[in-house]
C-alpha cells in the first residue's frame, strides 16, 4: 500500500529565509505526486504536480519541488518565504488507480516577521 | 464558475443524530470523493465514486454511506453519528485520471 510522510509537524522560518518542506513516499510505480497549501477554514490548494519528465518543477506562488525517485522523496522548496506563506501544507500521492490520493500528515507553516 | 460547493460549513449534532453533506460540482467531473481531516492525519478517503450511479469505499468508510445519483451531486450520509466523527470533512472531484483533484471549502462536523 502506498504511504506518504511528512517528517516535519510544525516549521518556523523568517520572513525572507528560505523554506524547504520534506515529503517522502512509498509506492511500488512511478508515482504521481501533488503539494497542496491549506490556509486557516479553507480547503485545498494545488500548489504543484510531478507526474513525469523533468524532475524540478514549477508551481504557484514561486513554489517549486524535486522529484528524487533514489530516496523517494518530493521535497516543496521557496528561496524567500513571506509572511502569506504561512499555512499547512500536504504532500501527496496518486494511487494511479480511480485517481485516489494518499496524503501526508501535513506540516504546518509559522513564518516570524 | 463555483467549482466544488459543499453544505453546510458547520453543524453541531448529538450522538445517535443522522444528517447528509452535501457535495456539488459543476465542472461535468465524474470523480467524486469525500474525505475526513483530522489533526496530524491528513486528509483520509472515506468514500469516493468514480461515476453516476457507482461508490466505492476508502481507506475509512465504517459508520458512513454515499450516494450520487446525479453525475454533479456527491452526497455523505451519517445514519447514527457518533463522538468519533467529529471532524472536517473535504469533497473533491476531477474529470480525468491523473488530474489534480478540485476541494470544497470543507464543512466542520461537531458530535457531542
Amino acid at each position: 500500500a502506498q504511504s506518504v510522510t511528512q517528517p516535519d509537524i510544525h516549521i518556523t522560518v523568517s520572513e525572507g529565509a528560505s523554506l524547504e518542506l520534506r515529503c517522502n513516499y512509498s509506492y511500488g510505480a512511478t508515482p504521481y505526486l501533488f503539494w497542496y497549501v491549506q490556509s486557516p477554514g479553507q480547503g485545498l490548494q494545488l500548489l504543484l504536480k510531478y507526474f513525469s519528465g523533468d524532475t524540478l518543477v514549477q508551481g504557484i506562488k514561486g513554489f517549486e519541488a524535486e522529484f528524487k525517485r533514489s530516496q523517494s522523496s518530493f521535497n516543496l522548496r521557496k528561496p524567500s518565504v513571506h509572511w502569506s506563506d504561512a499555512a499547512e501544507y500536504f504532500c501527496a500521492v496518486n494511487n494511479n488507480a480511480g485517481n485516489m490520493l494518499t496524503f501526508g500528515g501535513g506540516t504546518r507553516l509559522m513564518v516570524k516577521p | 464558475n463555483a467549482g466544488v460547493t459543499q453544505t453546510p460549513k458547520f453543524r453541531v449534532l448529538k450522538t445517535g443524530q443522522s444528517m447528509t453533506l452535501l457535495c456539488a460540482q459543476d465542472m461535468n467531473h465524474e470523480y467524486m470523493y469525500w474525505y475526513r481531516q483530522d489533526p496530524g492525519m491528513g486528509l483520509r478517503l472515506i468514500h469516493y465514486s468514480v461515476g453516476e450511479g457507482t461508490t466505492a469505499k476508502g481507506e475509512v468508510p465504517d459508520g458512513y454511506n454515499v450516494s450520487r445519483l446525479k453525475k454533479q451531486n456527491f452526497l455523505l450520509g451519517l445514519e447514527s453519528a457518533a463522538p468519533s466523527q467529529t471532524s472536517v470533512y473535504f469533497c473533491a472531484s476531477v474529470g480525468n485520471l491523473n488530474q489534480p483533484q478540485h476541494f470544497g471549502d470543507g464543512t466542520r462536523l461537531s458530535i457531542l
